[in-house]
């Protein structure tokens, strides 16, 4: 079945920084893989999301890019914020296209 | 548009006993997904319902079983708690295929 690795496992940036954070997947069936942001006792919240059709989507300070050939896909957030600061899990739909297979979740802070 | 509701928001139970989590999906989604979140671990797929019929299921025990109703509300059912099933239970409304939006979860402690 799927695997989604993820890395790093925590991130330091200072405000103003951009943060990059990566995802490889094994399974090349896969075709859509969205990015979540979790506070501390919050659910987790779509931020951005891409399909195989596509090689990049941005949305503001925040972009993801795939590359389907390595099985990678990476968040990019730049100009970095405070309350940015939260776990983002990679997740990638399975090929039956019902569950989401989610990494380990990378701990993104942000000092001022 | 009203978000996904989940119901209660916390709960402790003790080994042996069952339990059931409640979830209302966002308003028009058709498909319920329920995830196990351990601590400080990615959510975990249990299973997903779509018109009231099991559409796929993750590596859980039959002891985990669900519901859904006709308005697209789902239930989790969880028989014979072990230590190891506390963690946040998130159910997660969609369209197949779609963007899935999670809701606030519950949390289980089983003593």
């Amino acid at each position: 079945g799927e695997n989604v690795e993820q890395h790093p496992s925590t991130l330091s940036v200072q405000e103003g920084d951009s943060a990059v954070i990566k995802c490889t997947y094994s399974d090349s069936a896969s075709n859509y893989f969205p990015w979540y942001k979790q506070e501390l006792g919050k659910r987790p919240q779509l931020i951005i999301d891409i399909r195989s059709n596509v090689g990049e989507k941005k949305d503001q300070r925040i972009a993801v890019t795939l590359n389907k050939t390595a099985k990678h896909f990476s968040l990019h957030i730049t100009e970095t914020q405070p309350e940015d600061s939260a776990v983002y899990f990679c997740a990638a739909l399975d090929q039956a296209g019902t569950a989401l297979i989610f990494g380990k979740g990378t701990t993104l802070s942000v000092s001022s | 548009e009203t978000g996904v509701t989940q119901s209660p928001t916390h709960l402790i139970k003790t080994r042996g006993q069952q339990v059931t989590l409640r979830c209302s999906s966002q308003s028009g989604h058709n498909t319920v997904s329920w995830y196990q979140q351990a601590l400080g671990q990615g959510p975990q797929f249990i299973f997903q319902y779509y018109r009231e019929e099991e559409n796929g299921r993750g590596n859980f025990p039959p002891r985990f079983s669900g519901l859904q109703f006709p308005n697209y509300s789902s239930e989790l059912n969880v028989n014979a708690l072990e230590l190891d099933d506390s963690a946040l239970y998130l159910c997660a409304s969609s369209f197949p295929m779609e963007p899935q939006y999670f809701g606030p979860g519950t949390r289980l402690l089983v003593l």
